[in-house]
């Protein structure tokens, strides 16, 4: 399988937990980028990286959450001390630098917090 | 800044009559332009892409868009939809080069009436 993956695909956990996203882009993509959908709505960036190197964050990217790519191959995205409004899909995408941005998401991961 | 706006958060077409889904964009620098259709349960899949060469772009399944800069306009048609076209679709505007992340709209959800 060539495309995007993502683990889990579904987490539910109560408030105030920490959990974490792994997401497997595409082996020879160098860009890595994390995003967020809430019911209704389209995809809002998140983060994103070049090989290890975190190059931009979103303001909705908060304290809580952190993420890394410490190899530039797989990344993780943890939210620390989770609250209901972080219930939401959380999609990871890949892309080579030089391709006109064209990226490739993986299935997602839900995340409900009770 | 970029942003997209979708005029329609809901359209509804016969099978085998044409489809028409609107997309509007704002962007300070040279856009890449895309639609995503998103069917549930399932991840974002690239239709078409604009990336400063052709201004009528053809993509996958029969859909294609046509590039309007002097409306900002990146228009989704298909000539006959099929029951199968039923979905979320997502109008995307980028930077055409640099690094940077998508912005997308808020989506509109087709529906295919037998």
């Amino acid at each position: 399988d060539t495309g995007v993956s993502q683990d889990p695909r579904h987490k539910i956990t109560k408030r105030g937990q920490n959990v974490t996203f792994r997401c497997d882009p595409i082996s020879e993509h160098n860009r890595l980028y994390w995003y967020r959908q809430t019911l209704g709505q389209g995809p809002e960036f998140l983060t994103y990286f070049q090989n290890e190197a975190q190059l931009e964050k979103s303001r909705l990217l908060s304290d809580r959450f952190s993420a890394e790519r410490p190899k530039g191959s797989f990344s993780t995205l943890e939210i620390q001390r989770t609250e209901q409004g972080d219930s939401a899909m959380y999609l990871c995408a890949s892309s080579l630098a030089a391709a006109y941005n064209e990226q490739f998401f993986g299935p997602g991961t839900r995340l409900t917090v009770l | 800044a970029q942003s997209v706006t979708q005029l329609d958060s809901h359209v509804s077409v016969s099978e085998g009559t044409p489809v028409l889904l609107r997309c509007n964009y704002s962007s300070s620098y040279s856009p890449s332009l895309f639609w995503y259709v998103q069917h549930p349960n399932k991840g974002l899949q690239l239709l078409l892409k604009y990336t400063s060469a052709a201004t009528l772009v053809k993509g996958i399944n029969g859909f294609e868009a046509e590039f309007k800069k002097s409306e900002t306009s990146f228009h989704l048609t298909k000539p006959s939809a099929h029951m199968s076209d039923a979905a979320e679709y997502f109008c995307v505007v980028s930077r055409l080069t640099g690094a940077n992340n998508l912005f997308f709209g808020t989506g509109t959800r087709l529906t295919v009436i037998p």
